[in-house]
C-alpha cells in the first residue's frame, strides 16, 4: 500500500546532541511538509517542500533544518535539541492543487534528556 | 486572517449516540475545509474534505459533515458513536495556493460504555 512512513517511532536524545528524524513515501507526492505537535496541542507547521523548494515558517526556529534529497524522503534535523523540543513530529505528504488534503505518517515522538 | 475554531476541547458521549463537532472557519472565499482524526501516539488520518459541490459530505467510518457558508461552519457528525471512535479530531482549512493547512485547537472525544 502507498504510504508515508516516519523513522524511527520513538527516539529519545540527549539535550543539545543533533537528531535527524526521516520520512519516506510511496505515493510519488511533490508536496512534503513537517509538523511539530505538543501534548494537546493543534499540530504546527515548520516547514514544506514543493518539490526542491524549500519553504520555511517564519517562527521555525533555526535549531531546526530540513533536507529533502528526493522525490520520496525527507528528513528533520535538530541541531541543538532543548527540552522544549520534545514533542511529536509529524510528516504529510499532499499532490500539489488546491483540495487533495494531506497524507501523514504515523510521527515520530521525540523524548530530550 | 484565516483561522479556525473548534469550541469544543472535550466531549463526551455515551456509546451508540449521536455525535456532533463543531467547527468555524474564518476565511474570505470558498474554503476547502478538512476533518482528520487522531488516535494516541499516531499521525492524522483523514475522514472527510469539502471544496465544492454538495454541502453535505461522506467520509470514511459513518462520518458525514456539512458545509453552511452563512454560518462559517463545517461540523462533523455520526450519527451512533462506536467506543472505537475515542480520538482527537482536527478541523483544518487549507490556505488558498499555499498548500498549507491551518488546524483548529481540536477536540477530544470521550466514549462512554
Amino acid at each position: 500500500d502507498a504510504m508515508v512512513i516516519q523513522n524511527p517511532r520513538y527516539q529519545v536524545t540527549q539535550f543539545g546532541k543533533p537528531v535527524t528524524l526521516s520520512c519516506s513515501q510511496t505515493l510519488n507526492h511533490n508536496v512534503m511538509y513537517w509538523y511539530q505537535q505538543k501534548s494537546s496541542q493543534a499540530p504546527k507547521l515548520l516547514f514544506h517542500y514543493y518539490d526542491k523548494d524549500f519553504n520555511n515558517e517564519a517562527d521555525t526556529p533555526d535549531n531546526f533544518q530540513s533536507r529533502r534529497p528526493n522525490t520520496s524522503f525527507c528528513f528533520l534535523d535538530i541541531r541543538s535539541p532543548g527540552l522544549g523540543d520534545a514533542a511529536m513530529y509529524l510528516c504529510a505528504t499532499s499532490r500539489a492543487g488546491t483540495g487533495y488534503g494531506y497524507t501523514f505518517g504515523s510521527g515520530t515522538r521525540l523524548t530530550v534528556v | 486572517a484565516q483561522s479556525v475554531t473548534q469550541p469544543d476541547i472535550h466531549i463526551t458521549v455515551s456509546e451508540g449516540a449521536s455525535l456532533e463537532l463543531r467547527c468555524n472557519y474564518s476565511y474570505g472565499a470558498t474554503p476547502y475545509l478538512f476533518w482528520y482524526v487522531q488516535s494516541p501516539g499516531q499521525g492524522l488520518q483523514l475522514l472527510l474534505k469539502y471544496f465544492s459541490g454538495d454541502t453535505l459530505v461522506q467520509g470514511i467510518k459513518g462520518f458525514e459533515a456539512e458545509f453552511k457558508r452563512s454560518q462559517s461552519s463545517f461540523n462533523l457528525r455520526k450519527p451512533s458513536v462506536h467506543w472505537s471512535d475515542a480520538a482527537e479530531y482536527f478541523c483544518a482549512v487549507e490556505s488558498s495556493g499555499t498548500y498549507k493547512y491551518i488546524f483548529g485547537t481540536g477536540t477530544r472525544l470521550k466514549v462512554l460504555a
